[in-house]
């Protein structure tokens, strides 16, 4: 099975700051998403990382606030916009080489002060 | 729209006991993925199982064990004989097949169940 990393593991930040999530895959996957994990709460998709275009986002998520970017087919990048203590949560990437099975990273534990 | 339950947000067991994880889910489509994936207090979300919705055999591995039944829209998950490293946050979740505009791949979480396997 493919190693998906993340950096950073986690981070603590300040409020009005950004920070750049990477999620590394060591294998060619068709498909990378986005998620959110809020303290004591189930997981909510935040985005799709399309290859070579603009990201499909949920309701709820914007481009301005969470831009990501996949510049290839093992790489992709979420960033966390002027944050706000509300945006402490883990992060996760996922990936898949079908239609149905994901495959997660380790997740970005992030805390904004 | 799909909807995933898991109606049991804390679970404490002992260990040896068997535990049964109850999953109940919402869908109107009738090809569909079911999930299981296990995250451990390090927070890594790991793969258990998957389903589709055309197999209703019910499946086990080692110490798991997994029961389909679409009379009920049930896809429960039991352990037998616990053990402390089963203690972890266990997600139900499901994933609509089709060629509707992109949401094909969407992962629908429940809200997850705690478990807590005591020595």
């Amino acid at each position: 099975s493919a190693v998906i990393s993340q950096k950073p593991s986690r981070d603590i930040c300040q409020r009005g700051t950004s920070l750049t999530i990477q999620c590394q895959v060591d294998s060619q996957v068709t498909m990378m998403f986005w998620y959110r994990q809020q303290p004591g709460q189930s997981l909510t998709l935040i985005a799709t990382a399309n290859q070579g275009s603009e990201a499909t986002y949920e309701s709820g998520f914007v481009i301005d606030k969470f831009p990501i970017s996949r510049p290839n087919l093992t790489f992709s990048t979420l960033t966390v916009s002027n944050m706000s203590p509300e945006d402490s949560s883990i992060y996760l990437c996922s990936v898949s080489w079908s239609t149905d099975t994901q495959y997660f990273g380790p997740g970005t534990r992030l805390t904004v002060l | 729209a799909q909807k995933v339950t898991q109606a049991q947000t804390e679970i404490s067991v002992v260990e040896k006991e068997d535990v049964t994880l109850d999953c109940v889910y919402e869908t109107r489509d009738t090809t569909y993925y079911l999930f299981w994936y296990k995250q451990p207090p390090s927070g890594e979300l790991v793969f258990l199982i998957r389903r589709n919705s055309f197999d209703e055999q019910n499946e086990i591995s080692g110490r798991y064990s997994w029961n389909f039944q679409k009379s009920t829209s049930s896809f429960n998950f039991t352990i037998t004989a616990s053990q402390v490293v089963d203690s972890a946050v266990y997600f139900c979740a499901l994933s609509e097949a089709g060629g509707r505009g992109g949401s094909n791949y969407k992962l629908t979480f429940g809200k997850g169940t705690l478990l807590t396997v005591n020595p």
